[in-house]
């Protein structure tokens, strides 16, 4: 089972920011938070991911809190091309798989 | 650099017919997954090979699934024969190292078993 739990949906306007929350509430020291997304009738593509500091790179921002329990993705400013199922995933960072729960469905809207 | 290329993209069979998927993983990744994602739900894995051995088959339906890896290079899914629950899209995937840092997945293969 997935160790993470995410709202199934959210609409965020096209050029705001969108804010994806996880909560990992049972995410152990050495597991790290990875962040992929799944485009319409595409494979999951990676955007990132991190242990306890907050990481950026060109395509977004993770915020981890302080306890680790949760998280925020960040797409600075969202396009339509944004639209797809965001998956958050707690693991270790070799030698376990991806357990991929249902996802955030996130809507861009002009 | 080439991405991860699966065929046929789509693919509509009969119940209790055969079907099989191909697989070309990134050029010098030793390890291939197979995924299984029924609509509405994240990939499930099937199957993890390193080079062309097996690691993790335990998700695998056995009797009617089967996997290769010849060479340690292409892949190829089976299921014989098909079932309705079966219809799904299959992602391939495969990464530098086993259970490694990330992964990078095929664009899908699209099964409707009628």
């Amino acid at each position: 089972d997935a160790k993470t739990t995410q709202p199934p949906s959210m609409d965020c306007a096209e050029g705001r920011a969108a804010n994806l929350p996880c909560n990992h509430s049972t995410i152990s020291g050495n597991e790290y938070v990875y962040w992929y997304r799944q485009i319409h009738s595409q494979g999951p593509q990676y955007i990132i991911h991190g242990l306890k500091n907050n990481e950026t790179n060109e395509m977004a921002s993770l915020i981890i809190t302080e306890d680790r329990k949760s998280s925020t993705l960040i797409l600075p400013h969202a396009t339509l091309r944004d639209t797809a199922v965001y998956y958050c995933i707690v693991r270790l960072l070799y030698g376990q798989n991806f357990v991929f729960g249902p996802g955030t469905r996130l809507s861009v809207l002009p | 650099e080439a991405g991860v290329a699966q065929s046929p993209r789509y693919k509509i069979i009969e119940k209790r017919q055969s079907v099989a998927f191909w697989c070309n993983p990134i050029s010098g990744h030793a390890t291939l997954y197979w995924y299984q994602q029924i609509l509405g739900q994240g990939p499930k894995l099937l199957i993890q090979f390193q080079n062309n051995g097996v690691v993790d088959d335990s998700q695998l339906p056995k009797d009617r699934f089967s996997a290769e890896r010849l060479k340690g290079v292409d892949s190829t899914l089976k299921i014989q024969p098909a079932k309705l629950e079966d219809s799904a899209v299959y992602l391939c995937a495969s990464s530098p190292r086993a259970r490694g840092e990330t992964q990078y997945f095929g664009p899908g293969t699209r099964l409707l078993v009628l």
